[in-house]
């Protein structure tokens, strides 16, 4: 079956220092690559997302591009504020076809940004 | 703008007891759907509605009933709860609008639920 891997965290990070979280996936055809992001105390929220190979999802300074070759989606941002500290999840939704709405997650990465 | 609203927000449960979770949707979503987040598991489902009149089993629905009241509602209920159901339960929904799979997904707050 589908299955999303994700680096292991906590990650800590001084403020404005580069961020990068690995996520590289497992599943048939083409799905459709997501980031969520929980804050403490929160539910999810969509961050971004790429539909198709060599799709870039942006969105609040985040980015990650679809890369079929090596079936990963790996988030970066250039320069992390303390704000961005919550826990970052990498997921997938198949093709098409019965389930293709439904999201496999990976198991969560937390992000501490430090003054 | 409310999204997915899902009640109560807290819950302490003996084990053995039932209870519901409620949750609501004011997008006009067709498929809806319940996770539960544990330490270290990422969010595993344990069950989804494709559209109003269905429900279909997810990963973990060992313990659980649901109902889709009406298109808007997703009720998930615990009928004797056992401390391993003690978790974060995530009401959500989406829109299904092609055989496309890029719909995103939309949560609740979440539900902290614990069974002693």
């Amino acid at each position: 079956g589908d299955s999303v891997t994700q680096m292991e965290g906590p990650v800590t990070l001084s403020e404005e220092a580069f961020l990068t979280i690995n996520c590289t996936y497992t599943a048939t055809g083409y799905p459709s690559l997501f980031w969520y992001v929980q804050y403490p105390g929160e539910g999810l929220q969509l961050l971004l997302k790429a539909t198709k190979a060599d799709d870039k999802g942006s969105n609040k300074g985040f980015e990650a591009t679809y890369r079929k070759e090596t079936t990963s989606f790996h988030l970066e941002k250039g320069s992390v504020q303390v704000s961005d500290s919550a826990v970052y999840f990498c997921a997938l939704t198949p093709y098409s076809g019965a389930g293709s709405y439904q999201l496999t997650f990976g198991k969560g990465t937390k992000l501490s940004v430090i003054p | 703008n409310a999204g997915v609203t899902q009640t109560p927000k807290f819950q302490v449960l003996k084990t053995g007891q039932s209870m519901t979770l409620q949750c609501a949707q004011d997008m006009n979503h067709n498929s809806m759907y319940w996770y539960r987040q544990d330490p270290g598991m990422g969010l595993r489902l344990i069950y989804y509605s494709a559209s109003e009149g269905t429900t279909d089993k997810g990963e973990v629905p060992n313990g659980y009933n649901v109902s889709r009241l009406n298109k808007r509602e997703f009720s998930l209920r615990l009928e004797s709860a056992a401390p391993s159901q003690t978790s974060v339960y995530f009401c959500a929904s989406s829109a299904k609008d092609s055989a496309h799979s890029g719909n995103t997904i939309y949560f609740g707050e979440g539900s902290w639920l614990t069974v002693v």
